[in-house]
């Protein structure tokens, strides 16, 4: 089993404000690291999928770097929005995906 | 884009029975759909991957005669709790992979089924 990290848990964030935070993974045999968002009562839905060291990725407000050597990727999360409220998996790739238990963001208006 | 249905959204069954979760690609075909479960504040789980066409492959310490998985087309996966008793009651979920996509593509998740064994 290996063992992805996810810090923190969880965190509240002001609207406007903007936040960031990690995901850890194995350095080695490493294929892809994806970000999948998941909003209660829904599907989890893929932000990004990064390959390359040094990979930074952005979807609007949200985006992600990536550190395949070190073995970690920061998400960050601008101006945060009450629509930005959901749990934020992070899943590191060899031959399967292996799942952090993910980082639960909650914005108050 | 891509929609994956997974159903029951809920199920309660008494414990000796059997219960089958449907995992169904409505927009594309999917060579290989998984199987996780997930306990109250920990990860997803990687239970079995299931190909079309063929048996699954089942994790280590996954009873693959506990749990039964059926891939019978590429667009459905069945994950079939035989027997069922109380440590079985979970959050079980899938994702499929697209046809033709590899191991860095994004996944397509089911909403998954809350098992509750009576």
């Amino acid at each position: 089993i290996l063992n992805v990290e996810q810090s923190p848990q969880s965190l509240h964030v002001q609207e406007g404000d903007s936040t960031n935070f990690t995901c850890s993974f194995p350095s080695s045999n490493f294929y892809a690291l994806h970000w999948y968002r998941w909003e209660t009562a829904k599907s989890p839905e893929a932000l990004f999928v990064m390959t390359l060291n040094g990979d930074e990725k952005k979807k609007g407000r949200i985006s992600a770097t990536l550190n395949t050597k070190e073995g970690y990727s920061y998400l960050y999360i601008k101006g945060s929005q009450p629509e930005d409220s959901a749990t934020y998996l992070c899943a590191f790739s060899d031959y399967k995906l292996s799942f952090g238990a993910g980082t639960t963001v909650t914005v108050r208006a | 884009g891509a929609v994956v249905s997974q159903h029951p959204s809920r199920v309660i069954c008494k414990s000796g029975t059997s219960v089958k979760i449907e995992c169904r690609s409505l927009d594309f075909q999917a060579t290989t759909m998984f199987w996780y479960r997930q306990f109250p504040k920990k990860s997803l789980m990687l239970m079995a991957t299931s190909n079309e066409g063929s048996k699954a492959t089942y994790e280590q310490g996954v009873e693959k005669d506990k749990f039964l998985i059926n891939h019978a087309s590429l667009t459905l996966s069945t994950l079939t709790v035989t027997s069922a008793h109380p440590e079985d009651s979970s959050f079980y979920i899938c994702s499929a992979r697209p046809r033709g996509t590899t191991n860095t593509g994004e996944l397509f998740f089911g909403e998954g089924s809350r098992l509750t064994v009576l």
